[in-house]
């Protein structure tokens, strides 16, 4: 069994400013985890992947995140946002080897004031 | 854009009724995943099937139902509507082989399906 629990359902940072999104995951199997954005009227775009190489694992759009085995976390940060940053960001994890069925998260909305 | 592409964008039924939604994968892709996402949720997993076989299937009943195409279209079939179906259905393509985690799935935009 497998799932995800994002801690923040809203985050809400200034332009310029900080980004971190944080998700917390169990699972019984070497996991294989995402993160996905959705933009509001817009289909899901990977922003990154984990699947076994490197533990701090670079994405899009100047995102990236680390994976962390002994708190079974894998935290989304960026160092600076912008206005086009906001949407819906999910963290998903899957079963290494053994299917891509994916359990997403409940999502974290990121709002990003001017 | 992902090139994968849904039909229709907007749909609304009643209760009882039965549905079907249209997906169309990237050219080469013989996995295709359906997922539902209900409003302020994230969206789970319905099926999967690869090489028109369902390779897999989530905690949804069996009035849900696929069908993938040789030529990587592929539908969601729902009967009996209810109301809590009311949702927006993704699905998702990819190019690998099925049980392959490292994939990269590209989905659709979706279709909002709404159940009165």
């Amino acid at each position: 069994a497998q799932s995800v629990t994002q801690l923040d359902s809203h985050v809400s940072v200034s332009e310029g400013t900080p980004v971190l999104l944080r998700c917390n995951y169990s699972s019984s199997y070497s996991p294989s985890l995402f993160w996905y954005v959705q933009h509001p009227n817009k289909g899901l775009q990977l922003l990154l992947k984990y699947t076994s190489a490197a533990t701090l694992v670079k994405g899009i759009n100047g995102f990236e995140a680390e994976f962390k085995k002994s708190e079974t976390s894998f935290h989304l940060t960026k160092p600076s946002a912008h206005m086009s940053d906001a949407a819906e960001y999910f963290c998903v994890v899957t079963r290494r080897n053994a299917g891509n069925m994916l359990t997403f998260g409940g999502g974290t909305r990121l709002m990003v004031k001017p | 854009e992902t090139g994968v592409t849904q039909s229709p964008t907007h749909l609304i039924k009643t209760r009882g009724q039965q549905v079907t939604l249209r997906c169309s994968s990237q050219s080469g892709h013989n996995t295709v995943s359906w997922y539902q996402q209900a409003l302020g949720q994230g969206p789970q997993f319905i099926f999967q099937y690869y090489r028109e076989e369902e390779n897999g299937r989530g905690n949804f009943p069996p009035r849900f139902s696929g069908l993938q195409f040789p030529n990587y279209s592929s539908e969601l079939n729902v009967n009996a509507l209810e109301l809590d179906d009311s949702a927006l259905y993704l699905c998702a393509s990819s190019p690998g082989l099925a049980g392959d985690s490292t994939d990269t799935q590209y989905f659709g935009p979706g279709t909002r399906l709404t159940v009165l």
